[in-house]
This record gives structure tokens, C-alpha cells and sequence, in this order.
């Protein structure tokens, strides 16, 4: 079945880095735009990034611009996010998702998502 | 950056009630909204896009409707199993979401 699963969260110390894998399988990744999303401990989603098809178009949400990157590797169905420069207000489940609409830069809205894996940046 | 504004915050409804969730944009996206249903511990589910296409699978009690800078999430005859929280999103310009209406038993 269609299915996304996060991997590599866990407790970094402020400053720290991290990165975190999504692993697709059921369908063709090669086919679908990706994101991250997270949510922060009782509190609303919040998109991340996103990368197209090739990864020539990546955006990214301002409160991680500069510190976080998104890629991607269609030969193993994988989209991964370095995370850089962690701080406490980066604590959250951490979601990968799949673009919904295909052939339309994204992001767009998403059709399926993984479990999440949670980050705690905590001293 | 696009403000997603969603009320209220909370609601209360017993079971048949009908409810809707009003979702306000800080400027237009056309008709470029999804809503998403997300109960405890569990990812977001998607309902709706483009403001008013139902997802498959769905129930029909869901339904959508607006454009430009408003938009509604109905939900009619209220299930037990719609107890959860609802969230929009807009991707006119990049991505955002709402903060979030949690619907709860009366």
C-alpha cells in the first residue's frame, strides 16, 4: 500500500543538528513533488519545505530558511531533511508528505502522509 | 506571507448537530484551499481540496465551499467518529495552514 515512513528523530542540544529520512514505497516517487511538515508539541501544522520531482525547485518556510535542507534521491525512494542549527522552537513531530497534484508546481495540498518522527532540541 | 485565519477555535456539538468551520485567508487564493481532519497522536488526514472537491472515500456529510478569502467546512449530522481537529490549507503561494478548530462532544 502507499506508504511514507519517517525515521532519525531523537534529543539534540540546541545547536545541534539532525537528519531526518522518509522512506516511500507503493507508489512511484519518482513521480510525486515531496514536502516536510511539522507540528510543535499541542500546536498547529506548519509547512516546512519542498522539493520537485528533479530537485531543481526547492522552497522553504522562513523559519527554517538557511538552516534546513530538503533532498531527495529517486533511485531509493527517499527524501531526507538536514537539519542545522537546531533551537528549542524546532521541537515537533516532523511529517513527510506527498505532493497530491503532479505536473502542477507545488506545493500544493497532500494526499498522503507518514506517522512522523519526533525532534526534541533540548540542553 | 499568507495569513490563515480559522474560528472557532474550539466548537462543541453533539452528535447530528451540523457544524461548520470558517476559514478566513489574508488575501485571495482563489479557490486554492484543502481541509484536513487530524484526531490524537495521528497524522492529518486529507478532506477537501480545491475548496470544495471531496476526496475519495470521504463521507458526504463533508463538504466545502468558498473562494477568495473565505471559505466553510461543513459537516452535517455530526458522527462520533468526526471528533477530532480540523485544519485548512492554503497553496495559492507556497503553503499554510490554519491554527486549527478542534470539534468536541458537547
Amino acid at each position: 500500500q502507499v506508504q511514507l515512513v519517517e525515521s532519525g528523530g531523537g534529543l539534540v542540544k540546541p545547536g545541534g543538528s539532525l537528519r531526518l529520512s522518509c522512506a516511500a514505497s507503493g507508489f512511484t516517487f519518482s513521480d510525486y513533488y515531496m514536502n516536510w511538515l511539522r507540528q510543535a508539541p499541542g500546536k498547529g501544522l506548519e509547512w516546512v519545505s519542498y522539493i520537485s520531482i528533479s530537485g531543481s525547485d526547492i522552497y522553504y518556510a522562513d523559519s527554517v530558511k538557511g538552516r534546513f535542507t530538503i533532498s531527495r534521491d529517486n533511485a531509493k525512494n527517499s527524501l531526507y531533511l538536514q537539519m542545522n542549527s537546531l533551537r528549542a522552537d524546532d521541537t515537533a513531530v516532523y511529517y513527510c508528505a506527498r505532493d497530491a497534484v503532479t505536473l502542477v508546481r507545488g506545493p500544493n495540498y497532500m494526499d498522503v502522509w507518514g506517522k512522523g518522527t519526533t525532534v526534541t532540541v533540548s540542553s | 506571507d499568507i495569513q490563515m485565519t480559522q474560528s472557532p477555535p474550539t466548537l462543541s456539538a453533539s452528535i447530528g448537530d451540523r457544524v461548520t468551520i470558517t476559514c478566513r485567508a489574508s488575501q485571495s487564493i482563489s479557490s486554492w484551499l484543502a481541509w484536513y481532519q487530524q484526531k490524537p497522536g495521528k497524522a492529518p488526514k486529507l478532506l477537501i481540496s480545491k475548496a470544495s472537491s471531496l476526496e475519495g472515500g470521504v463521507p458526504s456529510r463533508f463538504s466545502g465551499s468558498g473562494s477568495g478569502t473565505e471559505f466553510t467546512l461543513t459537516i452535517n449530522s455530526l458522527q462520533p467518529d468526526d471528533f477530532a481537529t480540523y485544519y485548512c490549507q492554503q497553496y495559492h503561494s507556497y503553503s499554510s495552514f490554519g491554527q486549527g478548530t478542534k470539534v468536541e462532544i458537547k
